[in-house]
């Protein structure tokens, strides 16, 4: 069974500073791997995707991802951090004989100070 | 194309009582999926649909079940309310033809138990 580590609960970032939030996951073979944002009492909206190919994955709002199977993790990333960034971040994997039962991560909140 | 959409998006029910949520996919989705999000326990899977079949099943008691129909729309059914049943359920639909594709959530259904 797959399953998903985020190791940071809460995370504060000044506005126009770099940001990473780490993302570990336990799975055999080639995991599909997500994130997914949440603002507050709203649906989750996917940021990116990895499926396979380039393992550095670019996704909307500025938000980039790096695959490295090496060491299980699939960090987010975003050079320049907006107010509006704050919101509940996932990451989320499936495997292709689960369909799409996908397992998420417990989330890191952001929290973006001016 | 319009997005998911879930209604009811909030209810209130007493312990006890049976409750039906309604989902309704992007056209030509196929696949409907459940969540429920809990402060406590996050998001987990509670099953999905795919073409009127359930494919797959997540860790709930039988008082979740569900349904899909033809037209690919989707309820949920929740008996016997208990306290911790107040959650955020979570619709997603997909493509669905393939091993694991992308999830579209709609804005979910706040349930209160009381």
């Amino acid at each position: 069974a797959q399953s998903v580590t985020q190791p940071d609960i809460h995370i504060t970032v000044s506005e126009g500073a770099s940001l990473e939030l780490r993302c570990n996951y336990s799975y055999g073979a080639t995991p599909y791997l997500f994130w997914y944002v949440q603002s507050p009492g709203q649906g989750l909206q996917l940021l990116l995707k990895y499926f396979s190919g380039d393992t550095l994955v670019q996704g909307i709002k500025g938000f980039e991802a790096e695959f490295k199977r090496s060491q299980s993790s699939f960090n987010l990333r975003k050079p320049s951090v907006h107010w509006s960034d704050a919101a509940e971040y996932f990451c989320a994997v499936g495997a292709e004989a689960s369909y799409q039962k996908v397992t998420f991560g417990t989330g890191t909140k952001l929290q973006v100070i001016p | 194309k319009a997005g998911v959409t879930q209604t009811p998006r909030y209810l209130i029910k007493t312990r006890g009582q049976q409750v039906t949520l309604s989902c309704s996919p992007i056209s030509g989705h196929r696949s409907v999926s459940w969540y429920q999000q809990t402060p406590g326990q996050g998001l987990q899977f509670l099953f999905e649909y795919f073409s009127e079949t359930q494919r797959n099943k997540g860790n709930f008691p039988g008082r979740f079940s569900g349904r899909q129909f033809s037209n690919s729309r989707s309820e949920m059914n929740v008996s016997t309310l208990e306290l911790g049943d107040s959650a955020l359920y979570l619709c997603a639909s997909s493509i669905g033809t393939s091993g694991v594709s992308e999830q579209f959530f709609g804005p979910g259904t706040r349930l209160t138990v009381l």
